[in-house]
């Protein structure tokens, strides 16, 4: 199984302040189809996770702009430029490269 | 509007099995794989299994030995069955559309049903 490693585990952020979480997989993520299949998802406290971007850097309809994906091969990041209050909440990484696997989490809180 | 709304018992007792079926609304369900995907309390998440419309599946291969994912397609439904349950296997059980041909994720999640085994 590729693991998928994400630090910090916990971040509190000022509102208003950049916050970045780092996410490395255990293989190279990149797809035989040349694509690499690295997705970022937030999960709200009692909600369901919902995806925010795919392919690295891709964000899905209504995400909103300031959150962005960056990276290549086995090192990814989510950045958050400026952290408002609905964005507390656990986020995941994921691949889909080699069947799914997603990281721990990194707990997102308000300082 | 893609919508996922599932269902099934919630609290099993070890041995049996569980049992959990989720109806799609919008959206092409024939275009698409559905997966299940799990989330011990306190812990990451786990992708159980995926069928499509033709009833073509791919399970986790640490799981492959207890679970059966079947469709309805008459219903835009598909279930999940996982047999002979302990406590390892309490978690929010989620289904999902997906894997997507664009990310090979999942890009609409069902509510979420809690699953307890206890004696």
């Amino acid at each position: 199984d590729v693991v998928m490693t994400q630090s910090p585990l916990s971040l509190p952020v000022t509102l208003g302040q950049p916050a970045s979480i780092s996410c490395r997989s255990s293989q190279s993520l990149v797809h035989s189809d040349g694509n690499t299949y690295l997705s970022w998802f937030q999960q709200r406290p009692g909600q369901s996770p919902r995806r925010l971007i795919y392919k690295v850097s891709n964000r899905d309809s209504g995400v909103p702009d300031r959150f962005s994906g960056s990276g290549s091969g086995t090192d990814f990041t989510l950045t958050i430029s400026r952290v408002e209050a609905e964005d507390v909440g656990i986020y995941y990484c994921m691949q889909g490269t080699h069947w799914y696997t997603f990281g721990l989490g990194t707990k997102l809180e308000i300082k | 509007q893609v919508q996922l709304h599932q269902w099934g018992a919630g609290l099993l007792k070890p041995s049996e099995t569980l049992s959990l079926t989720c109806s799609v609304y919008g959206g092409s369900f024939s275009d698409y794989y559905w997966s299940w995907i799990r989330q011990p309390p306190g812990e990451g998440l786990e992708w159980i299994g995926e069928i499509n419309h033709s009833g073509s599946t791919n399970y986790n291969p640490s799981l492959k030995s207890r679970v059966t994912i079947s469709v309805d397609t008459s219903k835009n439904q598909f279930s999940l069955k996982l047999n002979s349950v302990t406590a390892a296997d309490t978690a929010m059980y989620y289904c999902a559309r997906g894997p997507t041909a664009a990310g090979h994720d999942f890009d609409y999640w069902g509510q979420g049903t809690l699953v307890t085994v206890s004696s």
